[in-house]
């Protein structure tokens, strides 16, 4: 139990365009949801908290209008990266927490994605 | 398909107690396994295994790897409260992936 899964696992794009990343949770519903990038010397920096049915919480310096994101059911919460250039490339991975979680340490973590931008 | 297996899912100890977290691995060219802590807004950074069989070990912490079964282990010794997290694993392999995460509760 408690699987998360992200789709594409990876993606190559051109400068420019628009990227959707999906997150599930697969046989939990989650209330809540978090997107992370990862940054050079492998730490990762969480980005927005996705709740179902409101509008994301954004970390300070990530912009809200360039990494739009939309939790439209208890199990699926996407990223967008708009107008995508190079130096958004990078690892996203998100995570779930299950109903009534109260803490950072009760998530499931999917398994990545890797957004490569030309 | 690239696949990273942590377990257990979830584990309950009491402070004092030692805890071995093992982490498998499924990828193509394999480059690096590491471990991070994760209890508050990210996780934190552990360790990075390159190499079979040298284990690294930050205080109480300790992790090895094996590449010839794919798994790596990650030891806490004389656990206590503040150990309380989720423990993260995840491959470099020209890509990264992540498990899906060992919660450790220690109680006191």
């Amino acid at each position: 139990g408690a699987v998360v899964s992200q789709h594409p696992s990876w993606v190559i794009c051109k400068s420019g365009t628009s990227v959707k990343i999906e997150c599930r949770s697969l046989d939990f519903q989650a209330t809540t949801m978090f997107w992370y990038r990862q940054f050079p010397k492998q730490s990762l920096m969480l980005m927005a908290t996705s709740n179902e049915g409101s509008k994301a919480t954004y970390e300070q310096g990530v912009e809200k209008d360039k990494f739009l994101i939309n939790h439209a059911s208890l199990t699926l919460s996407t990223l967008t990266v708009t107008s995508a250039h190079p130096e958004d490339s990078s690892f996203y991975i998100c995570s779930a927490s299950p109903p009534g979680a109260g803490s950072y340490n009760e998530q499931f973590f999917g398994p990545g994605t890797r957004l490569t931008v030309l | 398909e690239d696949k990273v297996v942590q377990s257990p899912l979830s584990l309950v100890v009491h402070e004092g107690d030692t805890v071995t977290l093992n982490c498998s691995y499924e990828v193509t060219n394999f480059r690096s396994l590491l471990w991070y802590k994760q209890e508050k807004k990210a996780p934190t950074f552990l360790f990075m295994l390159t190499s079979s069989g040298i284990e690294k070990k930050s205080g109480r912490l300790s992790s090895i790897l094996d590449k010839k079964e794919l798994f790596s282990i990650l030891n806490i010794t004389a656990t206590q409260t503040g150990d309380s997290a989720i423990y993260l694993c995840a491959v470099n392999n020209n890509d990264m992936r992540f498990g899906a995460g060992t919660r450790l509760t220690v109680k006191p």
